[in-house]
């Protein structure tokens, strides 16, 4: 079954203490992204990668990092989280638009992360 | 600045009607329009979309419209059931960096 997969669905720590959430994709796409969603913002791009080992800043990157060794897993890194890092974050991937893909994207089914 | 805009937080529609979801944009350069349906707990799926050089797609009960004039598009759902309950979120793509950018999502609520 194509999916993408994120661990863990649920987590909650405390200030400082790094966390790292896995995204693995079984599509063999090219591109895989990581959002967060906040209440009446939608959804808010943090870091997306357009193949292994290229990697860019999405609108919101303060805070995580990422990395793309292998092309069908890209984790995220909070080195040391804060409250205001409190969300439910989203793995996407999609074949790149190249293939004539309209940027439709494929979603996990979610992170909720809670920092106190 | 948000360049997409769903101005709509929630609608409630009865069954059997049509829902009509708005989305609202900025940039005329983009070029690709999509749509996505979220269910609670579980992550965004892809719905319809469509080309800016486009004014119209349609797919089974999901039809898109595209006014590039006002820079407006629409979903319209007909007829609407209880499985279509949901966040309906809108998204644009540049062809140039092939980033989407998000609408804040209108919450769907079909009546019975």
């Amino acid at each position: 079954e194509a999916q993408v997969t994120q661990n863990p669905r649920y987590l909650i720590t405390v200030t400082g203490k790094k966390l790292t959430v896995t995204c693995s994709q079984n599509m063999n796409h090219e591109y895989m992204s990581w959002y967060r969603q906040d209440p009446g913002l939608g959804l808010r791009q943090i870091y997306y990668s357009m193949n292994v080992e290229v990697t860019d800043k999405g609108d919101v990157p303060e805070g995580y990092k990422v990395s793309r060794k292998e092309k069908r897993n890209f984790p995220l890194i909070l080195e040391s989280p804060s409250p205001n890092q409190t969300s439910l974050y989203f793995c996407a991937s999609s074949f790149t638009r190249g293939r004539g893909n309209t940027g439709e994207l494929f979603f996990g089914e979610g992170s909720r992360l809670t920092v106190l | 600045d948000q360049q997409v805009k769903q101005n709509s937080p929630s609608l409630s529609v009865q069954e059997g009607r049509i829902s009509i979801l708005n989305c609202d944009y900025t940039n005329s350069m983009f070029d690709y329009f999509l749509w996505y349906k979220k269910y609670p707990a579980e992550g965004p799926t892809f719905l319809i979309s469509i080309s800016s050089i486009k004014d119209k797609n349609e797919d089974g009960r999901f039809t898109v419209f595209l006014n590039k004039s006002a820079k407006h598009l629409s979903l319209h759902i007909v007829p609407s059931q209880p499985g279509d309950s949901a966040v309906y979120f809108c998204a644009a793509s540049l062809d140039s960096n092939y980033q989407l950018i998000w609408g804040a999502g209108t919450k769907l609520i079909i009546k019975p």
